[in-house]
């Protein structure tokens, strides 16, 4: 149980383009949805947080307007990174949660994306 | 601030050499303490939740155990399956209220046959 599907695993494009990556459970209601990035040989950062129906809240220098956050439904998430920039190429990776804040988060399998 | 720190950074074992990872944190009142493990190139999977200290949990070789300032993840008897960086995480309540997970760096745990 608790499966976490993430879309597409893995991105190339030019610089200027946006991008949009998804983020699934499969299995449960994903009341929360989160949004990471991961550097190598470094913590996971959380970038937003939305709960389904809401506004997503973004952490501290996180730009709302570069990182787009839709969560339409219980079991879907989005996030569409505009303009993006070779700066932008990270590994994304996204969490879902049920209702109770002490449940654990699980995890998609992330995407690589690069910038070009 | 909320920390989290995990040691060693890496650790090599040979194949049934038991040892125990750390995590050693600092946050304004625990809501929960996770440990998670990543596969390179995957989201991380999760093992436990640790809630107060005292508390331990078992899974297969992995047994987690939390204290009022650390967390150890001891690993008995590993095989290269194990293979992996394993992530701590404390759940943390941000100034707007809301409760985020604070991560560690993860060890890199590598089991040699």
């Amino acid at each position: 149980g608790a499966v976490v599907s993430q879309h597409p695993s893995r991105v190339i494009c030019k610089s200027g383009t946006s991008v949009k990556i998804e983020c699934r459970s499969l299995d449960f209601q994903a009341t929360t949805m989160f949004w990471y990035r991961q550097f190598p040989k470094k913590s996971l950062m959380l970038m937003a947080t939305s709960n389904e129906g809401s506004k997503a809240t973004y952490e501290q220098g996180v730009e709302k307007d570069k990182f787009l956050i839709n969560h339409a439904s219980l079991t879907l998430s989005t996030l569409t990174v505009t303009s993006a920039h070779p700066e932008d190429s990270s590994f994304y990776i996204c969490s879902a949660r049920g209702t109770y804040s002490n449940q654990p988060q699980h995890f998609g399998d992330g995407t690589r994306l690069s910038i070009l | 601030e909320d920390q989290v720190t995990q040691s060693p950074e890496a650790l090599r074992l040979q194949e049934g050499e038991s040892s125990s990872l750390n995590c050693s944190y600092t946050v304004s009142g625990l809501r929960g303490l996770f440990w998670y493990r990543q596969d390179p190139g995957k989201g991380p999977e999760f093992l436990f939740t640790l809630y107060s200290a005292g508390e331990e949990k078992e899974k297969e070789r992995l047994k987690a155990t939390l204290t009022k300032k650390e967390s150890f993840l001891h690993i008995t008897a590993p095989k290269p399956e194990d293979s992996a960086t394993y992530l701590c995480a404390v759940q943390a309540v941000t100034q707007g209220g809301s409760e985020k997970l604070v991560f560690g760096k993860g060890t890199k745990l590598t089991v040699n046959p």
